[in-house]
């Protein structure tokens, strides 16, 4: 079964700041998904990779595969962020659905 | 486009009650999954589907049955609610085959918040 760990699992900063969150996994996976959770409970995808880097407006994802370790970043924090963000592993099952196995979050707090 | 979307968003049962939990789906998704989010616990599959007719197991199971009849439905059934039950559930749903870029990547749907007492 593959474990997957977050840090840290509260994050509390000011508007501006850079932000990083951390993913481990403990087995191979197809691919690693990072998540957002806002308070309502909406889940929304922001990134799925199986290697390198990838940018979306300010936030950057990037995978290392050989250390088994990913890492969220949010350059130029806002308020608007705060939200839970969950890293989850893609594990090939036998019917070829990758059902996911996610980590237990990082609660992230923007303050203004 | 509606995405995923679930029905109902709240419900309270009583221990021993039954009850259906809808997903529908309008992206021509192939597979569709079943999830339940605890306190402290994160996200767990508790079924999945990777095609209309077809359903498998996931991580915890035991409790729940589901059937995939139509492809942009996948139902969630509690046949005898029990208090562990209470939880939020999520369904969600992605392509196969879908341009490179996509991969498989989930599309969530709101939630069931679901308390049995």
């Amino acid at each position: 079964k593959n474990e997957v760990e977050q840090s840290p699992q509260n994050l509390t900063a000011q508007e501006g700041e850079f932000i990083t969150i951390n993913c481990s996994y403990s087995v191979g996976i197809s691919a690693l998904h990072w998540l957002q959770q806002h308070p309502g409970g909406g889940i929304v995808s922001l990134f799925m990779l199986s290697s390198g880097k990838k940018k979306h407006g300010r936030l950057i994802a990037t995978i290392n595969i050989q250390e088994k370790h990913s890492s969220l970043h949010i350059t130029a924090s806002h308020p608007r962020d705060s939200a839970v963000y969950i890293c989850a592993v893609s594990v090939p099952s036998g019917g070829g659905a990758d059902g996911l196995t996610f980590g237990k979050g990082t609660h992230l707090i923007i303050q203004p | 486009n509606a995405g995923v979307t679930q029905t109902p968003k709240f419900r309270v049962l009583k221990t021993g009650q039954s009850m259906t939990l809808l997903c529908a789906q309008d992206m021509n998704h192939e597979y569709m999954y079943w999830y339940r989010q605890d306190p402290g616990m994160g996200l767990r599959l508790i079924h999945y589907s990777v095609g209309e007719g077809t359903t498998a197991k996931g991580e915890v199971p035991d409790g729940y049955n589901v059937s995939r009849l139509k492809k942009q439905n996948f139902l969630l059934g509690l046949e005898s609610a029990a208090p562990s039950q209470t939880s939020v559930y999520f369904c969600a749903s992605s392509w196969l085959g879908g341009p490179v870029t996509r991969g498989y990547e989930q599309y969530f749907g709101p939630g069931t918040r679901l308390t049995v007492t």
